[in-house]
């Protein structure tokens, strides 16, 4: 069975600092998608980053940076000079290439930031 | 480009009734997801159309259904309502073209249902 664990509950940091939330996954397929989804107060899931199980090259897209390391099967998510508009639920999630429309979602970390 | 839009946004029904709950999805995009998130159980998959056909679904009871039209616009149904189905139902969307998926997953802003 597939699982993904976010065993940060809930992070407050001041504004700009750097947070890092955490995303361990479990499968035996080798081929899945890993992504992240925000969720801010309004409810609305926004998509940020896919990634596959065959692409271990971390990303970066502004302050926003991921690393994706299939030997400690974690996917970690690392927000730099944080702000107060970062302030939202995370989740991590996979999907497999086989049931690709079935999102297994983490149970979500909520991020505050503190001005 | 419009992104997923559900209606409605907010609904309150009472135990026994039945709900029906639509969305639609990125104009180009033929594969319609729900989803189920509550405090207790989190985000869960409830099923997946493509084609007017549930092409996957998840574990809830058969009181859940839903239908997907020629436009790929979806409903959700729910009978019988509990006071345990209260929660944010998000449809999302996904291009599938050509018999290429991108598998990314678009939502839409949720309908939140209370049951008293």
């Amino acid at each position: 069975a597939q699982k993904v664990t976010q065993a940060q509950t809930e992070i407050s940091v001041v504004e700009k600092e750097d947070v890092t939330l955490d995303c361990v996954y479990e499968t035996r397929d080798t081929t899945y998608y890993l992504f992240w989804y925000k969720q801010p107060p309004s409810g609305e899931l926004v998509f940020l980053i896919r990634r596959n199980s065959f692409d271990e090259q971390n990303e970066i897209s502004g302050r926003y940076s991921w690393n994706f390391q299939k030997s400690t099967s974690s996917f970690n998510f690392t927000i730099t000079a944080s702000q107060v508009v970062d302030s939202a639920v995370y989740f991590c999630a996979l999907t497999l290439y086989s049931s690709a429309s079935k999102i297994i979602f983490g149970s979500g970390t909520r991020l505050s930031i503190r001005p | 480009k419009a992104g997923v839009t559900q209606t409605p946004r907010y609904l309150i029904k009472t135990r026994g009734q039945q709900v029906t709950l639509s969305c639609s999805p990125i104009s180009g995009h033929r594969s319609v997801s729900w989803y189920q998130q509550t405090p207790g159980q989190g985000l869960q998959f409830l099923f997946e159309y493509f084609s007017e056909t549930q092409r996957n679904k998840g574990n809830f009871p058969g009181r859940f259904s839903g239908r997907q039209f020629s436009n790929s616009r979806s409903e959700m149904n729910v009978s019988t309502l509990e006071l345990g189905d209260s929660a944010l139902y998000l449809c999302a969307s996904s291009l599938e073209s050509g018999g290429i998926r991108t598998d990314t997953q678009y939502f839409g802003p949720g309908t939140r249902l209370t049951v008293l």
